[in-house]
């Protein structure tokens, strides 16, 4: 299995700073057609993760422009310019080039 | 709106059979492959099953083969997963998901003695 392993798993933020999420897989997940299947999801506490960016850097419709996906091959970035209150709860980086499709463990963003 | 809604959790016990649905609406579900994940504290997030959109490919991850059986009914815009012989490290919040954009709220599930 293709194994995502994220850091750092705890990463306290003052309101209105920025963050920045790492993911690193052991294989590269460059497909054939030229995309990069990696995935960001978001999980607030007590809810269902919500898919926030597909193929690396393409936002989910209604996710602020504020996160923003980057990297290649096998690093990857997520990052988030000011951090909101609403931003709160788990990250997850997640491949979808082979199966089964894995996830990181999990970042949990919490507020100074 | 697209609406995804999970039903048929519960506490069995350890060799015991459940079978989950997932109710879809909001969208053409035969458009979409279709997939179970599960959610525990302790092994976090892992992608269960997953069905192709006429229900020609199935896959699904190896600690669940030839225990879980994912299906659909495009008819009644419908997913499902019969879970055989269910094992204590079943116990999980099963999600479904319309590709990976879409997920519903979650089924608890207890294998317990």
């Amino acid at each position: 299995d293709v194994v995502m392993t994220q850091s750092p798993l705890t990463l306290p933020v003052t309101l209105g700073q920025p963050a920045s999420i790492s993911c690193r897989s052991s294989q590269s997940l460059l497909y054939s057609d030229g995309n990069t299947l990696l995935m960001w999801f978001h999980q607030r506490p007590g809810r269902s993760p919500r898919r926030l960016i597909y193929n690396i850097f393409n936002r989910d419709s209604g996710v602020p422009d504020r996160f923003s996906g980057s990297g290649s091959g096998t690093d990857f970035t997520l990052r988030i310019s000011r951090v909101e209150a609403e931003d709160v709860g788990v990250y997850y980086c997640m491949q979808y080039i082979r199966w089964p499709h894995t996830f990181g463990q999990g970042t949990n963003l919490e507020i100074k | 709106e697209v609406q995804l809604v999970e039903s048929g959790g519960g506490l069995v016990q350890p060799g015991e059979s459940l079978r989950l649905s997932c109710a879809a609406s909001g969208f053409t579900f035969s458009d979409y492959w279709m997939s179970w994940i599960r959610q525990t504290p302790g092994k976090g997030l892992e992608w269960v099953a997953q069905i192709k959109q006429d229900g020609s490919e199935k896959y699904y991850v190896d600690s669940v083969k030839g225990r879980f059986t994912v299906s659909r009914d495009n008819a009644k815009s419908s997913l499902y997963l019969q879970m055989d012989s269910l094992r204590v490290d079943d116990t999980a919040v099963y999600y479904c998901s319309s590709g990976t954009s879409h997920w519903g709220q979650g089924t608890l599930v207890t294998v317990s003695s």
